[in-house]
């Protein structure tokens, strides 16, 4: 069955530091998404990325954060000037209808 | 905009007996509903959607949900819990025009032996 994949599992960084996290989305979706659990808190939708374009983003997704698909499988999430309130779980999903979201293990990315 | 609530942070059972999480949503537009189950250290993964057709929906793992406009509440149950059902569950609404998901706060599920 196929699924959504990330890499990597965990991520341990400096604080300033750029964190690029990957997925590779379902092959055939055409919808692509970044999402965040704080520990202890509720899963937070960052953005959303449609025909090589972000088609929507919430407040939390500002000018440090960045998304790209650079070629025909990956979809990237950039932060560019790490914080500590940036460590999350960082969720992927993707989806070939609006309606449905496959959800990809997460990146557990961790600022020092 | 749209939201959900879920009524229970920690629901506790016993194996074999049902079990009842209690979701509750807001919506402006016709909402799309979804169970999501996260086990510890792994992803989420979809238990069951409701999306305007059957308000009875039927899912993995022998869960169902029950969609009631008039009281806007999604609840899930199960009629048996097993050991494997101890887990964080997740009620989660999209509007019918919107992309994103609002996920609940969770219900964390222990089943007793």
């Amino acid at each position: 069955e196929p699924e959504v994949t990330q890499t990597p599992s965990h991520q341990v960084t400096q604080m300033g530091q750029e964190v690029i996290l990957r997925c590779v989305p379902i092959s055939n979706h055409l919808y692509f998404y970044w999402y965040r659990q704080i520990l202890g808190q509720k899963v937070e939708f960052l953005v959303s990325f449609y025909n090589n374009e972000i088609s929507e983003k919430s407040e939390i997704f500002d000018d440090q954060f960045s998304v790209e698909r650079p070629d025909g499988s990956n979809f990237t999430l950039k932060i560019r000037s790490t914080k500590l309130e940036d460590s999350a779980m960082y969720f992927c999903a993707s989806s070939g209808s609006v309606n449905e979201q496959f959800f990809g293990p997460g990146t557990r990315l961790t600022v020092l | 905009a749209q939201s959900v609530t879920q009524l229970d942070s920690h629901v506790s059972v016993s194996e074999g007996t049902p079990v009842l999480l209690r979701c509750n949503y807001s919506s402006s537009y016709s909402p799309s509903l979804f169970w999501y189950v996260q086990h510890p250290n792994k992803g989420l993964q979809l238990l069951l959607k409701y999306t305007s057709a059957a308000t009875l929906v039927k899912g993995i793992n022998g869960f169902e949900a029950e969609f009631k406009k008039s009281e806007t509440s999604f609840h899930l149950t199960k009629p048996s819990a097993h050991m494997s059902d101890a887990a964080e569950y997740f009620c989660v609404v999209s509007d019918s025009n919107d992309y994103k998901l609002s996920f609940g706060a969770g219900t964390t599920v222990t089943v007793r032996a």
